[in-house]
């Protein structure tokens, strides 16, 4: 099982709609877990942290439930700059800070 | 501030040959620097993290005598494919991590460099 699962995608929603993304992991002793939005041809791009209180930051709001080992992304009132593709990504310490990034799943915003 | 650039951005080269991509942080010193991979429709791939003045730790299954990683400083490693072949066609991408802006180790990515071997 790979450490980080998402759902694969690809979502085409369109313009004004609400999307939410999971993800899960298996290892139990992950500390840390951040969305990267990675658009296409380019690099990621820190999007979001997430720590077990859950955060919002505008139109996204990311969850962490440690019991259920999940992870999800919510994105309301989507925009069509919103289209990319969203990768889960666990961090599960040590000093060499490593990270470990789900396959990513790909979002259309339609207008 | 926090901006990491790559050398070059794409290259095509000839089967055998040796390519060498750089990766700098612009306006920080970079506690560890990391080297991944992507293949189309694939996630990141870590291949190595790299310190600087020691030597590079590589993920299982990477050659480290294929994909040789310098560190030179705090602000620059580099990644040479040596004799380079069809299958290492792929988005090479640095990161580096820095506490600065976050007040927390965070990794900063480079744009990424295509590699095509012929």
């Amino acid at each position: 099982r790979k450490e980080v699962e998402q759902d694969p995608g690809p979502f085409n929603v369109p313009e004004g709609a609400t999307v939410a993304f999971n993800c899960t992991y298996s290892n139990s002793a992950s500390q840390s877990f951040f969305w990267y939005r990675q658009d296409c041809r380019k690099e990621p791009k820190l999007l979001m942290s997430v720590y077990s209180s859950g955060n919002e930051d505008g139109r996204f709001t990311a969850q962490l439930n440690r019991a259920s080992q999940y992870i999800s992304l919510l994105i309301r009132d989507s925009k069509l700059s919103d289209s990319a593709t969203y990768l889960c990504v666990g961090y599960s310490g040590g000093s060499n800070y490593k990270l470990t990034f789900g396959k990513g799943t790909l979002l259309t915003v339609n207008p | 501030g926090a901006v990491v650039s790559q050398h070059p951005s794409r290259v095509i080269c000839k089967s055998g040959t040796s390519v060498k991509i750089e990766c700098r942080s612009l306006d920080f010193q970079a506690t560890t620097m990391f080297w991944y991979r992507q293949f189309p429709k694939q996630s990141l791939m870590l291949m190595a993290t790299s310190n600087e003045g020691s030597k590079a730790t590589y993920e299982q299954g990477v050659e480290k005598d294929k994909f040789l990683i310098n560190h030179a400083s705090l602000t620059l490693s580099t990644l040479t494919v040596t004799s380079a072949h069809p299958e290492d066609s792929s988005f090479y991408i640095c990161s580096a991590s820095w506490e600065g802006l976050a007040g927390r180790e965070t990794q900063y990515f480079g744009p990424g460099t295509r590699l095509l071997v012929l």
